[in-house]
């Protein structure tokens, strides 16, 4: 299985700053088909998952243009430009290269 | 407008099964592959199963052989039939629907609780 390493694991931050969340694989996700699927979520507590980046870098209908997503190969970097109050939660990586899909442990973003 | 509804979870004692369903609207069924994944109670997210659009499926090692999942294509419905239940397997899982790798949609999830 594709393990997939997020960090930081925790991110206590102010707000109005910037913010990265990195995501490494141990093995390249390009698919054959030459795309790289790897996905970006947001949980808030008590909420189901929700997508904000597919496939790298394009970023899901709604979602502020604060978030940002890049990469390729094995490293890739979900950034915030300025953290708002409502960015709170849990961010995963999430890959769909290859079955079966694996999740990063997720970073836990909290106001200072 | 999307709706991905499941249903079927609960409390249930160890080594009991239990089927939880997933009734899919808004979109082209059969363009979807689908996924169950998990999440334990402060936990983070599992991928537990998924079934392509011709009915081929997969699992993680931690359910294969107890866990069967199955889609019904006349009523836009995917289901998973949970047997010989451990208390591991509690969990909130949610129903995905994924047409090219980007797991679109999401459901809300249904709350299965395993104990005695």
């Amino acid at each position: 299985d594709v393990v997939l390493t997020q960090s930081p694991l925790s991110l206590p931050v102010t707000l109005g700053q910037p913010v990265s969340i990195s995501c490494r694989s141990r093995q390249r996700l390009v698919h054959g088909d030459g795309r790289t699927y790897l996905n970006w979520f947001h949980q808030r507590p008590g909420q189901a998952p929700r997508r904000l980046i597919y496939r790298v870098s394009n970023r899901d209908s709604g979602v502020p243009d604060r978030f940002s997503g890049s990469g390729s190969g094995t490293d890739f970097t979900l950034k915030i430009s300025r953290v708002e109050a409502e960015d709170v939660g849990v961010y995963y990586c999430v890959q769909a290269t290859t079955w079966p899909y694996t999740f990063g442990q997720g970073t836990k973003l909290e106001i200072k | 407008e999307v709706h991905l509804v499941e249903s079927g979870g609960g409390l249930v004692q160890p080594g009991r099964s239990l089927r939880l369903s997933c009734a899919a609207s808004g979109f082209n069924f059969d363009q979807y592959v689908f996924h169950w994944v998990r999440q334990a109670p402060g936990r983070g997210l599992e991928w537990v199963s998924g079934i392509y659009q011709n009915g081929a499926t997969d699992y993680a090692d931690s359910v294969k052989g107890r866990f069967t999942v199955s889609r019904d294509t006349a009523k836009n419905s995917l289901s998973l039939q949970m047997d010989s239940l451990r208390a591991e397997d509690t969990a909130l899982y949610y129903c995905i629907g994924d047409k090219a790798g980007d797991l679109e949609f999401w459901g809300q999830g249904t709350l299965v609780t395993v104990s005695s």
